[in-house]
């Protein structure tokens, strides 16, 4: 199957800073990306649709400004979570569909945030 | 609105023994797609089975089988032959539109299944 990388794979920050997490996919172009957070024992949360070349369509009460979005190429998306605080702490997961994938969505194996 | 319900927070199995992770959707589409992904404790996301909503039979996979009753809509997830490592959380899915199209998927709340020795 298609292979979605993410790096890193965990990190740590400080509050008030930003941190940038991207999404790859290895070996298919990805016309359209999404990202999911996931608290612990909690079901993943869509936060975006990032789709390559415009702007990222976010969900109901996911803050764009906090959560920056970019599809630069059809192979790579990043996320940005700027001035990050403690309860954005969370585990942050991409997958790729569309293009070569067809009907499955690839997932990332997901990139675990702290803040401390 | 979509809707994927999955009413079991936990489950447990025997070794060696099926077990059912029960699934219901709520969608006004005709077209959707049905998906179960199995999460261990690493995190990654591991893709099961995949049923769509015009095919007539239901998916197989290995040992898994996915039990779809469209008037119900219901898409249990059933595990033949319960091994050790399929100790995980696992997730019910849905995506609107049709099966090419990479749409964005809606969760459930995930079963917990824990597998005795």
């Amino acid at each position: 199957g298609a292979v979605v990388s993410q790096h890193p794979s965990w990190v740590i920050c400080k509050s008030g800073t930003s941190v940038k997490i991207e999404c790859r996919s290895l070996d298919f172009q990805a016309t359209t990306m999404f990202w999911y957070r996931q608290f612990p024992k909690q079901s993943l949360m869509l936060m975006a649709t990032s789709n390559e070349g415009s702007k990222a369509t976010y969900e109901q009460g996911v803050e764009k400004d906090k959560f920056l979005i970019n599809h630069a190429s059809l192979t790579l998306s990043t996320l940005t979570v700027t001035s990050a605080h403690p309860e954005d702490s969370s585990f942050y997961i991409c997958s790729a569909g569309g293009g070569l994938a067809g009907y499955e969505q690839y997932f990332g194996p997901g990139t675990r945030l702290t803040v401390t | 609105a979509q809707k994927i319900t999955q009413t079991q927070p936990g489950m447990f199995v025997q070794e060696k023994e099926a077990v059912t992770l029960d699934c219901t959707y709520d969608t006004s589409d005709q077209s959707y797609g049905l998906f179960w992904y199995k999460q261990p404790s690493s995190g990654e996301m591991i893709f099961l089975i995949y049923q769509g909503s015009y095919d007539e039979q239901n998916a197989t996979e290995g040992r898994y089988s996915l039990n779809f009753q469209k008037a119900r809509k219901s898409a249990n997830l059933v595990i033949s032959a319960s091994q050790l490592g399929d100790s995980a959380m696992y997730f019910c899915a849905m995506r609107e539109g049709r099966r090419n199209q990479g749409g964005k998927l809606i969760f459930g709340q995930g079963t917990e299944l824990s597998v005795k020795p």
